[in-house]
């Protein structure tokens, strides 16, 4: 089972500021099948990113992804004030789809 | 557009059985693979099960596998998550969600809680 890791757990930022999130994998992924989700408090996750890099609908396009084999990473040009949420990075392989622990973006 | 509803969460003993419903409208429903995810209160999201389409294959987290079983309805647009032997460590809250292109995650329920306890 691959294992993705996120970093940093959290971090803490001001509004307009840039944000960049990590997600490691223990193996090699396919692009295709890597995707990031937002979650904000009380809500169920929303898809961002899929591909690595291609944008969902509704996704606006200060949201970037990006990355190949084992490094990926998800990218907040300026941060609005409702980006402030949880964000997962995902992956499919083999049958069985693994999350990422999470990153917590915080308002400084 | 699309809807995923959840239903038949709650508070049930450990070793004790619950029965889950999701509830699909707006997208063809026969055509999707369909999944559910779990979330632990203050934790991270992890994946239980996904049923094809067809329903000719499901697969399921370690954590799951052989108390959980994942079933569809199709004649009335409905998904199901059968849990048994439950455990304390099941506490969650449920979301249905569809399994959409380069198999995503496309669109969630907003989630039914099940609370495991004594």
């Amino acid at each position: 089972e691959i294992v993705l890791t996120q970093s940093p757990g959290t971090v803490s930022l001001s509004p307009g500021e840039r944000a960049t999130l990590s997600c490691r994998a223990s193996q090699s992924v396919t692009s295709t099948y890597l995707a990031w989700y937002q979650q904000k408090r009380g809500q169920a996750p929303r898809l961002l990113v899929y591909g690595a890099s291609s944008r969902a609908t509704g996704t606006p396009d200060r949201f970037s992804g990006s990355g190949s084999g084992t490094e990926f990473t998800l990218t907040i040009s300026r941060l609005e004030p409702e980006d402030f949420a949880v964000y997962y990075c995902q992956q499919y392989g083999s049958s069985l789809w693994t999350f990422g622990q999470g990153t917590k973006v915080e308002i400084k | 557009q699309v809807q995923l509803v959840e239903s038949g969460g709650g508070v049930v003993q450990p070793g004790r059985s619950l029965r889950l419903s999701c509830a699909a409208s707006g997208f063809t429903f026969s055509i999707f693979g369909m999944h559910w995810v779990r979330q632990a209160p203050g934790k991270g999201l992890e994946w239980v099960a996904v049923l094809w389409s067809d329903a000719s294959k499901k697969y399921y987290g370690e954590s799951v596998k052989g108390r959980f079983t994942i079933s569809r309805d199709t004649s009335k647009n409905t998904l199901y998550l059968e849990m048994d032997s439950l455990r304390a460590e099941d506490t969650a809250v449920y979301y249905c969600a569809r399994n959409g292109r380069d198999m995503v995650l496309d669109y969630w329920g907003q989630g039914t809680l099940v609370t495991v306890s004594s």
